[in-house]
This record gives C-alpha cells, sequence and structure tokens, in this order.
C-alpha cells in the first residue's frame, strides 16, 4: 500500500457536466501530479502541483484544472466532459518537483462519462 | 506524438523462464528510465529504474538495461514467476516549464504460465 488515496474510486457523469476528484497525498510529500489514462494506453500527464502551486502541465485544455491546499491533498476538476474524458484518472505523489522512484501513485478513479 | 513506445501489447512467458520486455524512446533530453507494474484495479507500483548515465541497474531477479545510442531499454525478469503476471508500463522522465513528467509507453501485459 503506497499511502495516496484516490476518491471516489468510481464515477458515472453525464456530458456536459463538472467532476472533481481527490487525491490524499503520502505523509510528507509536498508534489503532487495528475495523469490520464485512456483504455489500453500509459498514462498521460495532465499537470503536477509543487506547495500549491502548479508546476508544469501537458497537452490537456484549460476545462481540466487542479488545487494543491496546504496538507498537500489534491483535486482535479473536469468542467463540460466529453465522452473522451473517460478514463483513469491517477494522482501521483512525492517529494520535491523531481519524478523520480520516490513517486507514488494510487490506486485510480475511473471516470466514465455518457 | 509516441516519444515512448513499447510495441509488443502482450507477452506470454513459461514460470521459471526469462522474460523481456522492451521499450523505445524518441528524446535524448530524458535522465531518467522507469518501469512500472500495475495489477487490475491498483495504481502503477514502481519497480525498477535507471539513469541515463548508466547502461544496466539489477534488483533481485529484475535487471534493466539501457541502450542509449539506439534509444531503447529493456527489463529482464529471471526466472518469471506467477505473480509477475501484470501490466509493465515503460517511463522516462522529462522536463515540462520545469515540472519532471513522466512519460509513459502503452504497456505489455505479461502472462506467465505455470
Amino acid at each position: 500500500e503506497t499511502g495516496v488515496t484516490q476518491s471516489p474510486t468510481h464515477l458515472i457523469k453525464t456530458r456536459g457536466q463538472q467532476v472533481t476528484l481527490r487525491c490524499s497525498s503520502q505523509s510528507g510529500h509536498n508534489t503532487v501530479s495528475w495523469y490520464q489514462q485512456a483504455l489500453g494506453q500509459g498514462p498521460q500527464f495532465i499537470f503536477q502541483y509543487y506547495r500549491e502551486e502548479e508546476n508544469g502541465r501537458g497537452n490537456f485544455p484549460p476545462r481540466f484544472s487542479g488545487l494543491q491546499f496546504p496538507n498537500y491533498s489534491s483535486e482535479l476538476n473536469v468542467n463540460a466532459l466529453e465522452l473522451d474524458d473517460s478514463a483513469l484518472y491517477l494522482c501521483a505523489s512525492s517529494s520535491g518537483r523531481l519524478m523520480n522512484t520516490e513517486a507514488f501513485f494510487g490506486q485510480g478513479t475511473r471516470l466514465t462519462v455518457v | 506524438d509516441q516519444q515512448v513506445k513499447q510495441n509488443s501489447p502482450s507477452l506470454s512467458v513459461q514460470e521459471g523462464r526469462i522474460s523481456i520486455l522492451n521499450c523505445d524512446y524518441t528524446n535524448s533530453m530524458f535522465d531518467y528510465f522507469l518501469w512500472y507494474k500495475k495489477y487490475p484495479a491498483e495504481g502503477p507500483t514502481f519497480l525498477i529504474s535507471i539513469s541515463s548515465i548508466k547502461d544496466k541497474n539489477e534488483d533481485g531477479r529484475f535487471t534493466v538495461f539501457l541502450n542509449k545510442s539506439a534509444k531503447h531499454l529493456s527489463l529482464h525478469i529471471v526466472p518469471s514467476q506467477p505473480g509477475d503476471s501484470a501490466v509493465y508500463f515503460c517511463a522516462a522522465r522529462g522536463g515540462v516549464q520545469g515540472a519532471q513528467k513522466l512519460v509513459f509507453g502503452q504497456g505489455t501485459r505479461l502472462t506467465i504460465n505455470p
């Protein structure tokens, strides 16, 4: 067990709705990264937060946004959901800005958009 | 633009034999390579890594080889055990506006047959 927990584990939303996914980081970790894993693909980097500020972003539109809180837990928000947003969303926590061997992934949130 | 590629979607190996998983990359700026293992309904779990300045790293039954000139790395598992059956992801660390994101391959499903 990694100590990184995500909620909810499964979620079904309707196209056009908004969704908030949550991640509780491993104790002592101040960096969180979010990834989207579509079926049959590897995880794709969405963005990273370091000490409550966005610290890099992948090729995702602005309707994907995030927050990191003082206790280093994090949220991923997606507005105006599209069918293609259906995927497994993973968060990974680490200490410091470098994604190295000490990055731990949560079990993921399975989002289905209908 | 797939910077990290795992060209074999699946691999089947007999228990006790060697499993060899392959990964190719295109970006020469990657400085660190990692292998993750993923079971269903769980997040990726770190397995082994290698720095771009090395050509081999060994940890028990797992060895990763890096050929920088060919932009190729491989994971060797010897001997293979039934518990090794999982999806294996190759990942490379690269910078995005200061963030060290991980770029993942598509994954290879390894099945170890008794």
